[in-house]
């Protein structure tokens, strides 16, 4: 079946540094990629939408400059946070789009300490 | 815009309990809709799912069926066990949102021995 493999699946960081966040498709292309954040306790929320080669479209209240967002190959997909702060800290989660419907990586617990 | 709704946890069982945990929402046109699990300090993992009405999707005991009169995908299972434990989340695709999922706010199941 299809994979995502995403990492870090943690990382500590102080604040005011950037901190970038790879998901990968496995053994298929993955055309559309989706980040998401969770906060504890809460569901996902979308962030962004991204499809290869182009701009990542950001839901609203998303800043684009903040969370940098590329996605250049098919298999591919990385989330940068810049400047980090301590409310940056949150479970992020990228999800890939292909012919196998939407894969899950498996997280990245992001604490800005 | 579409959304989900799920019943309020955390909800806590026994082992061996029937479990139901209900879902509803609001899209436009067809939706397909998804019951994802996530495990203590993971990823998502998909479920179970329905691309129509009347489907039922299944999988490791856990069962829903699409209503589409009642706009419902109720997550059911006979008999849980203590490694059923996790959080539960309905989510739908298509509608108004075409390739984004929308989620439901979770829901935490705790399941005693």
């Amino acid at each position: 079946g299809a994979v995502v493999s995403q990492h870090p699946s943690r990382v500590i960081c102080k604040s005011g540094t950037s901190v970038k966040i790879e998901c990968r498709s496995l053994d298929f292309q993955a055309t559309t990629m989706f980040w998401y954040r969770q906060f504890p306790k809460k569901s996902l929320m979308l962030m962004a939408t991204s499809n290869e080669g182009s701009k990542a479209t950001y839901e609203q209240g998303v800043e684009k400059d903040k969370f940098l967002i590329n996605h250049a190959s098919l298999t591919l997909s990385t989330l940068t946070v810049t400047s980090a702060h301590p409310e940056d800290s949150s479970f992020y989660i990228c999800s890939a789009g292909g012919e196998y419907g939407y894969t899950f990586g498996s997280g990245t617990r992001l604490t800005v300490v | 815009g579409n959304s989900v709704t799920q019943m309020e946890g955390p909800v806590t069982l026994s082992e061996e309990a029937f479990l139901t945990i209900n879902c509803t929402y609001t899209a436009t046109g067809y939706p397909s809709l998804f019951w994802y699990v996530q495990y203590p300090g993971e990823g998502l993992q998909l479920l179970l799912k329905a691309t129509k009405a009347d489907d039922k999707g299944s999988n490791k005991g856990f069962e829903a069926t699409y209503r589409k009169e009642t706009t419902s995908f109720h997550l059911e299972k006979g008999s849980v066990q203590v490694s059923d434990s996790a959080v539960y989340f309905c989510a739908l695709a298509g509608g108004t949102s075409y390739g984004k999922l929308t989620f439901g706010q979770g829901t935490i199941l705790t399941v005693h021995p």
